[in-house]
């Protein structure tokens, strides 16, 4: 069964600070992996995803993760972040059979 | 229409009636996909159509859960019966083809508000 867990409920940073998000995931086989974006008051948005490739994967917004497959994990980072990134963040993984496996998601609050 | 669109907005029932939540995904998608996000809680996959077969059925809760899709194009998912724990947001989205293609994603409606008194 695919599963994904998000560990962190809310990440606070600083204007200006990096930031990571935390996502592990257990799937069978090679897994595909997204970063979905809530903001306030709006639906959810595409920020990225993993297929195959390069491990490094970059996104909208200045946004990029790291598939890391030893540690089943697909962090999502970002050098400098901004207020307005402040919203609420989807880990997300399937094995192209169509499902789609949500995480529990994490709110990032930058302050000012 | 150039989104995903979901009606209604806001539905507000009373326990043990049945209610109808729709959607319309964005032309040409064939791929549908039906979630339930409660206060607190992530994103709980409830059913996924390709084209109006619904491979996965797996998420939905209970028995007086049902969906169809027609057409291939608009979905209507069901509750039977509702109970105050059905309060959620219910969210469609679509997708052109299967999200594990290359450069798929889904495409997220606004939601529907759900509250059961």
């Amino acid at each position: 069964a695919q599963s994904v867990a998000q560990p962190e409920d809310q990440v606070n940073v600083a204007e200006g600070n990096p930031l990571t998000v935390k996502c592990t995931y257990s799937v069978s086989g090679n897994p595909y992996l997204f970063w979905y974006v809530q903001y306030p008051n709006r639906g959810l948005q595409f920020l990225l995803k993993y297929i195959t490739g390069d491990n490094l994967v970059k996104g909208s917004y200045g946004f990029e993760a790291e598939f890391n497959k030893s540690q089943t994990s697909f962090h999502l980072k970002k050098p400098s972040a901004l207020v307005s990134d402040s919203a609420l963040y989807f880990c997300a993984v399937s094995r192209n059979t169509g499902k789609l496996i949500f995480g529990q998601g994490t709110t990032l609050q930058v302050k000012p | 229409g150039a989104g995903v669109s979901q009606s209604p907005s806001n539905k507000v029932t009373e326990k043990g009636k049945d209610v109808e939540l729709r959607c319309d995904p964005i032309s040409g998608h064939t791929a549908l996909y039906w979630y339930r996000q409660s206060l607190g809680q992530g994103l709980e996959f409830l059913i996924y159509f390709q084209g109006n077969s619904a491979p996965d059925k797996s998420g939905l809760p209970s028995d007086r859960f049902s969906a169809e899709r027609t057409g291939g194009s608009v979905s209507t998912l069901t509750i039977q019966r509702t109970q105050q724990e059905d309060s959620a947001v219910y969210l469609c989205a679509s997708s052109l083809r299967n999200p594990g293609a290359t450069n798929e994603k889904l495409f997220f409606g606004s939601g529907t508000q759900l509250s059961v008194l």
